[in-house]
C-alpha cells in the first residue's frame, strides 16, 4: 500500500521554465491538497480538491494551476517558474475536507534558479 | 480568514525534560489535529481531537483540546532523542481545509 506518491522528489528549474508535479493516492480518498513548506512558514495551502471534479484556491495560489485528473491523481503546474517558488511541495489526501487525517507524500524539493 | 498560531517556534531540551507546544486559533474549531515531521521527512498524523475539553494520551504524549475549542496543547513527558522533529497543529472549521500552525521545532540534547 503506497499511500500518497509524489514525483519527482527533486527538481531544479530555470526561471521561466514550466513543470508539473504529479501526485497519486491509492486510499480512495475524496480530498487532495497541495502545500508548500518554507523555513519558518509552516505548511501553506496552495490549492485543494474537495472531491473529484472540483478544485479551489488555498492561501497561496498565485503562480500555480492544478488538475484533478481523476479520484486518484491531483497535479500541480508551475507555468513560469520564479525563484520565489523555490520550496518543498507536499501533496496530501484525506477522506474529506471536514474529516479525518491528512496523509502526506514524501515531498518534492524544487529549486528555481 | 482562519489563523492558527503556534508557540514556541523552537524548543531545546535536555533528554528527560518535558516539552509542551501550544496552539491557538482565531476561530472556533470543529476539530484539531497534530502532526510530527522528522528532519527531512514529511508530516505524519498523530491524533485528532474533536470534543470540547478532550484529553488524549499516546504513551508519553498528552494532547488537550480547550473548552472553547480554540486552543490545544501537546505535552511530551521525559523527552527522548526519538522525539526530535517539528510538531504541527492543524485546525478545521466546518468544511474548510486544514489550516496549519507554523510548527514547533524540538531539539533534544542527549
Amino acid at each position: 500500500n503506497a499511500g500518497v506518491t509524489q514525483t519527482p522528489k527533486f527538481q531544479v528549474l530555470k526561471t521561466g521554465q514550466s513543470m508539473t508535479l504529479q501526485c497519486a493516492q491509492d486510499m480512495n480518498h475524496n480530498s487532495m491538497y497541495w502545500y508548500r513548506q518554507d523555513p519558518g512558514m509552516g505548511l501553506r495551502l496552495i490549492y485543494y480538491s474537495a472531491s473529484e471534479g472540483t478544485t479551489d484556491k488555498g492561501e497561496v495560489p498565485n503562480g500555480y494551476n492544478v488538475s484533478r485528473l481523476n479520484k486518484r491523481e491531483f497535479s500541480l503546474r508551475l507555468e513560469s517558474a520564479a525563484p520565489s517558488q523555490t520550496s518543498v511541495y507536499f501533496c496530501a489526501s484525506s477522506g474529506g475536507t471536514a474529516s479525518g487525517a491528512a496523509f502526506f507524500g514524501q515531498g518534492t524539493r524544487l529549486t528555481v534558479v | 480568514g482562519q489563523q492558527v498560531m503556534q508557540i514556541p517556534q523552537y524548543q531545546h531540551v535536555q533528554e528527560g525534560e518535558d516539552f509542551t507546544t501550544y496552539c491557538n486559533s482565531s476561530t472556533t474549531l470543529s476539530n484539531i489535529q497534530w502532526y510530527k515531521q522528522r528532519p527531512g521527512g514529511h508530516p505524519v498524523f498523530l491524533i485528532q481531537l474533536v470534543k470540547s475539553g478532550e484529553v488524549k494520551k499516546q504513551k508519553r504524549l498528552t494532547f488537550q483540546f480547550g473548552e472553547a475549542k480554540k486552543n490545544s496543547s501537546l505535552h511530551i513527558t521525559a523527552t527522548q532523542t526519538t522525539d526530535v522533529g517539528t510538531y504541527f497543529c492543524a485546525g478545521q472549521s466546518g468544511n474548510t481545509p486544514l489550516v496549519f500552525g507554523k510548527g514547533t521545532r524540538l531539539s533534544v540534547i542527549a
